[in-house]
């Protein structure tokens, strides 16, 4: 089983839709757990955290499932500048042995006009 | 707003040849980090490095790889003997402390071609 698993997409939607991403990981003592935005041959950038309570930052929802070892985005009223991959990412495990960052391979979203 | 600088942003080089990727962390950062990724597949941690030493590395990072901090500010990358399949997109990051939810920033990365 892959340490992190992401549909690969592409997802294709238009102007203003809702679309949602999932996420599995593998390891249960996973501490954090993070949803990075990537542009095409660019860094992967800090999009949010998510917490076992859920979050929220504006158009973007994230939801996280201990139990489950499952992790969501929504993204509500697309917009064409949020085309990019999105990236399932957890870090560390509980007592802090590391801190190394674990990617999916992303889910491709193209928000079309 | 602070960033991680990474230099070149494209290396081309032959087979067998040494390369260096250098990065500038961000200055009051404490931990440093170097990912690749191989072009269409997901992003893979190399090595991290705290007070002068590595403290985690993975299976990708062999003997043919090594990082150095000379001075304050550089954090250096050097494959010693090059394949083609370290063409990748290397990317530095840092972060300032080492406990859950810290963010990790990302250098805007150097792309290596092996030839």
């Amino acid at each position: 089983r892959k340490e992190v698993e992401q549909d690969p997409g592409p997802f294709n939607v238009p102007e203003g839709a809702t679309v949602a991403f999932n996420c599995t990981y593998s390891n249960s003592a996973s501490q954090s757990f993070f949803w990075y935005r990537q542009d095409c041959r660019k860094e992967p950038k800090l999009l949010m955290s998510v917490y076992s309570s859920g979050n929220e930052d504006g158009r973007f929802t994230a939801q996280l499932n201990r139990a489950s070892q499952y992790i969501s985005l929504l993204i509500r009223d697309s917009k064409l500048s949020d085309s990019a991959t999105y990236l399932c990412v957890v870090n560390g495990e509980l007592g802090g042995a590391t801190n190394k960052l674990i990617f999916g391979t992303g889910t491709l979203l193209a928000v079309q006009p | 707003e602070p960033e991680v600088t990474q230099t070149p942003s494209h290396q081309v080089t032959q087979m067998g040849q040494e390369v260096i990727l250098r990065c500038v962390p961000i200055s009051n950062h404490l931990y440093f980090y170097w990912y690749r990724q191989i072009l269409g597949q997901k992003v893979e941690f190399l090595v991290s490095f705290y007070n002068n030493e590595i403290s985690e590395k993975s299976e990708i990072f062999d003997d043919q790889f090594s990082v150095e901090r000379p001075d304050g500010s550089n954090f250096t990358l050097k494959i010693r003997s090059t394949k083609l399949e370290d063409s990748a997109m290397y990317f530095c990051a840092s972060s300032e402390a080492w406990r859950a939810n810290t963010e990790a920033f990302f250098g805007q990365g150097t792309r290596l071609t092996v030839v």
